[in-house]
């Protein structure tokens, strides 16, 4: 299974670009990226995946290199109320049977 | 809006006592996965199923924890004996796991506290 490593916490104010970069050295061939948040008291929501490349969507982005060992979460123009944890999840989500497990997580803090 | 059901949302229970949690996974999701967190473990992975079929509970103490899957619109959880460090978030997801990607979805969580 592979491992992710991201950073334990970021600090920024509300306007600013956030990126969290998560370091996946072991990524399979069949492995999607996968980030979820967490607000204090509710569980994990999805926010993004991707395989390779870019992907986009209303709330951030999802840069992946062409080596695929490391995916950067995006966040623009933050928000006090992206103050959250987010987590990079890295599986394949085949028939073979997906242990979907998070690591850490990253504790964003958006300021005034 | 389809959701992931879990309950109870909160319970207090002595230790010693029987606990057990009840998810509804979205309908059409293959897989359920339970999951518990506290502040110093993180999330942790207890067990997962597939077509309701149990694929991994290596996350689960076995001596007390049981999961399962009476029937797909049914997960459980159960503690017997419940003891003060099982105190904790229980959470359930679901997706359609098994194709392109790991989209699941959470539950609100079961809040157990065991005095």
């Amino acid at each position: 299974l592979a491992k992710t490593t991201q950073p334990i916490s970021m600090d920024s104010y509300e306007g600013q670009e956030v990126n969290i970069t998560c370091s996946h050295n072991n990524i399979a061939t069949n492995d999607y990226i996968t980030w979820y948040q967490q607000f204090p008291s509710q569980g994990p929501r999805f926010i993004i995946q991707g395989y390779k490349t870019k992907v986009t969507n209303e709330v951030a982005s999802l840069f992946i290199p062409a080596d695929r060992k490391s995916s950067t979460l995006s966040l623009p123009r933050v928000s006090l109320s992206d103050t959250a944890v987010y987590y990079c999840l890295v599986g394949d989500g085949g028939a073979a049977g997906n242990k979907l497990t998070f690591g850490g997580g990253t504790r964003v803090l958006v300021k005034p | 809006d389809a959701r992931v059901t879990q309950t109870p949302r909160h319970k207090v229970t002595e230790m010693g006592q029987e606990v057990t949690m009840r998810c509804q996974p979205i309908l059409g999701h293959n897989t359920v996965f339970w999951y518990r967190q506290t502040m110093m473990q993180g999330l942790e992975l207890l067990a997962y199923f597939r077509n309701r079929a149990p694929l991994d509970d290596s996350g689960m103490p076995k001596d007390r924890f049981s999961a399962e899957m009476p029937d797909a619109t049914l997960a459980t959880l159960k503690i017997q004996p419940s003891e003060p460090r099982d105190s904790a978030v229980y959470f359930c997801a679901s997706g359609l796991v098994g194709g392109t990607g790991n989209t699941i979805y959470f539950g609100e969580g079961s809040w157990l506290t065991v005095v």
